[in-house]
């Protein structure tokens, strides 16, 4: 079957850095979304990785090795509204995403 | 650009009624608009998928006759939850695709529905 992991919570300190971790098996690979969600909101786009590497994208950065199946989402210089849940989604070979649960982050000053 | 609008943004409704959301994708053309509802503290869970002039494929598990999606153009979608309980309360969120390498899906704001 297919599946997403990701942990289900983490914390961090204002101005500090977190790294997010994905994990991935799927039928095909079409890509790699990051998106951030906040509570009550739709979530939105942070990034997408199709290639092995590193994109970065001012204080967020995200990583792919698809040999592995695994990718990161790194925030740099928390601020107290990186308070969201983060989406790791992979498309698949249908150009399907495939969700993974989510991971609250939550900053403490 | 890649803006998606919904409407209502929330909707309160007794038991047994039916509820249409809709979903306009306002500035690109949506070849593919996805309908997900998503429970408090869980991940986004697919509904159904719709193609622009087609019939809408429904995720398992995901009752087609009560969730009656209708895509009449490439900028809008309909989601109807006929004969609502209290068990369809949630938030119900559609995304839209132009299609391309990337394909990345642009969500719109959400409709949270409370059936009463």
């Amino acid at each position: 079957g297919q599946n997403i992991d990701q942990p289900t919570e983490m914390t961090a300190t204002e101005g500090a850095i977190v790294q997010i971790n994905c994990t991935y098996q799927t039928s095909g690979f079409n890509g790699l979304f990051w998106y951030q969600q906040h509570a009550g909101e739709a979530p939105t786009f942070l990034s997408y990785n199709v290639l092995d590497g590193l994109e970065e994208k001012g204080r967020f950065s995200s990583f792919l090795s698809r040999s592995k199946g695994y990718s990161y989402l790194l925030l740099k210089e928390l601020q107290m509204k990186d308070s969201a849940s983060y989406l790791c989604a992979v498309s698949d070979s249908n150009y399907q995403l495939i969700w993974g649960a989510g991971t609250k982050l939550i900053i403490k000053p | 650009g890649a803006v998606v609008s919904q409407h209502p943004s929330w909707v309160i409704c007794k038991s047994g009624t039916s509820v249409k959301i809709e979903c306009r994708s306002l500035d690109f053309q949506a070849t593919t608009m996805f309908w997900y509802r998503q429970f408090p503290k869980q991940s986004l869970m697919l509904m159904a998928t719709s193609n622009e002039g087609s019939k809408a494929t429904y995720e398992q598990g995901v009752e087609k006759d009560k969730f009656l999606i209708n895509h009449a153009s490439l900028t809008l979608s309909t989601l109807t939850v006929t004969s609502a309980h209290p068990e369809d309360s949630s938030f119900y969120i559609c995304s839209a695709s132009s299609g391309g390498e990337v394909n990345e899906q642009f969500f719109g704001p959400g409709t949270r529905l409370t059936v009463l």
